[in-house]
Formats: structure tokens, sequence, C-alpha cells
């Protein structure tokens, strides 16, 4: 198995300008969560999906954040418009069913996004 | 937002010595709590996942104990090495119908050769 695929590995963009961050989970994970890590916050959840359907966006920050899962296998973190504030590394996790016993979340290796 | 605290912050220790830190989470709604391994410039990896009180998990020279009631647990190094370099989070999970992770902000460990 791949693993959980994200994409770009690096953007670096300017402000105003829109981003658009990629993942695809684990083969059969029914779960995909967004998290950002910033010095300041550690890591902090944005939004997490279940079967494709966000259940939590609590964590996104503001209206200038949205993520889409169009299907089981794709999902989508957009930034529009970018500030400086923004820039951190933006992690993708996905696990499997509840019943699987343990839950554990399987880490992308994140995007580092700097926003000049 | 539930409060799940790591301590300490930080900690250097020298090769060869044995360490230990706490996490420490809510008694009340638990299911699972989770350590997970994250080295610099590398992405988080689940080293243990807890459901039981007096749970102890081992992988090497690591190990973890939990105890529910009193809402902590520790993980432990044993003679450490400076591969072991890395932050440790802990991650409490609630009881059935959220799947979500509450993460402490982890103990930062530097082992020095």
């Amino acid at each position: 198995d791949a693993g959980v695929i994200q994409s770009p590995r690096h953007e670096v963009t300017e402000m105003g300008q829109e981003v658009t961050l990629r993942c695809k989970p684990i083969s059969g994970h029914d779960y995909l969560f967004w998290y950002r890590q910033t010095m300041m916050r550690g890591l902090e959840l944005l939004i997490y999906f279940n079967n494709n359907v966000p259940i939590d966006d609590s964590g996104m920050p503001e209206d200038r954040f949205s993520a889409k899962m169009p299907n089981a296998s794709f999902s989508t973190l957009k930034i529009q418009p970018s500030e400086p504030r923004d820039s951190a590394v933006y992690f993708c996790a996905s696990s499997g069913r509840r019943t699987s016993g343990t839950y554990e979340q399987y880490f992308g290796p994140g995007t580092r996004l700097t926003v000049t | 937002i539930l409060n799940v605290e790591q301590s300490p912050q930080s900690l250097h220790v020298q090769e060869g010595d044995s360490t230990n830190f706490t996490c420490s989470f809510p008694s009340s709604n638990f299911y699972a709590l989770h350590w997970y391994r994250w080295e610099t410039a590398k992405s988080p990896e689940a080293l243990f996942v807890m459901t039981l009180n007096g749970d102890e998990k081992k992988k090497g020279r690591i190990s973890a104990t939990l105890n529910t009631k009193e809402g902590y647990s520790y993980l432990y190094i044993k003679g450490s090495q400076p591969e072991d370099s890395a932050t440790y989070l802990c991650a409490f999970l609630r009881k059935a119908g959220a799947n979500n992770l509450f993460f402490g902000t982890g103990t930062r460990l530097t082992v020095i050769p």
C-alpha cells in the first residue's frame, strides 16, 4: 500500500492567490482528516470526513478555507484567498472503520505551504 | 474542546538513559488513547493504541501504560538512542459516535550521543 498521498509536497504562493491541497487516503479507509501544524498551536484538526461526508468542520479557521471529498479516494483543501498567516504544514490522515478496533490514523507526508 | 496535556514539553537525555513522559486526558467518555511518534520533517506514525484500563503495550525499548480511571498514560523509553529523538504525541478518542482524535501538544525528546 502506498500510504496516504498528498500533493504538492511544497507550495509557495503569493498572498491573495488560491491554493488547493490534495489528498488520496489509504484504500478502504472511511475516515479522512485534515490537520494543520503550526509552531503556536501544534497539530490542529481542521475538518474530517466519514464516508465522504464532512462530519466536523469546526476547526476550519474561516470562510477562506473549504474542503471537499467528492469520492472515497480523493479530497481537497482549498484556501481562497491565501494569507501569510496560512503558512504551515498541512497534513492529511486516514483511518479505517471503527469496527477495526484501533482507529489509528495514518498520516500523509504533509504539504508545506508558504504564502508570501 | 477536550484538554489533553503532555509533560514535559521537551526533554534532553544522554544516550543510554531511560526516560518517561506523561499524557493526561479526561477520564470520562473514554474510548482509546493513542501514542504517535513524530520525527522532524516527517509525519506522525502510530506507536500504540490502548483501550483498557491497565493496558500495557511494548515495542522494542518503548512501552506505554494506561490508567483510564485517573486519566493518564506514561510512555517509557529504555536505554535511549539518538534515533529515538522525536516528538511524542498522545491523542484521546472519545466513545462511539466520534472518530476525531484530540491531540496533546507533544513531548519533544532529544537524545544526546
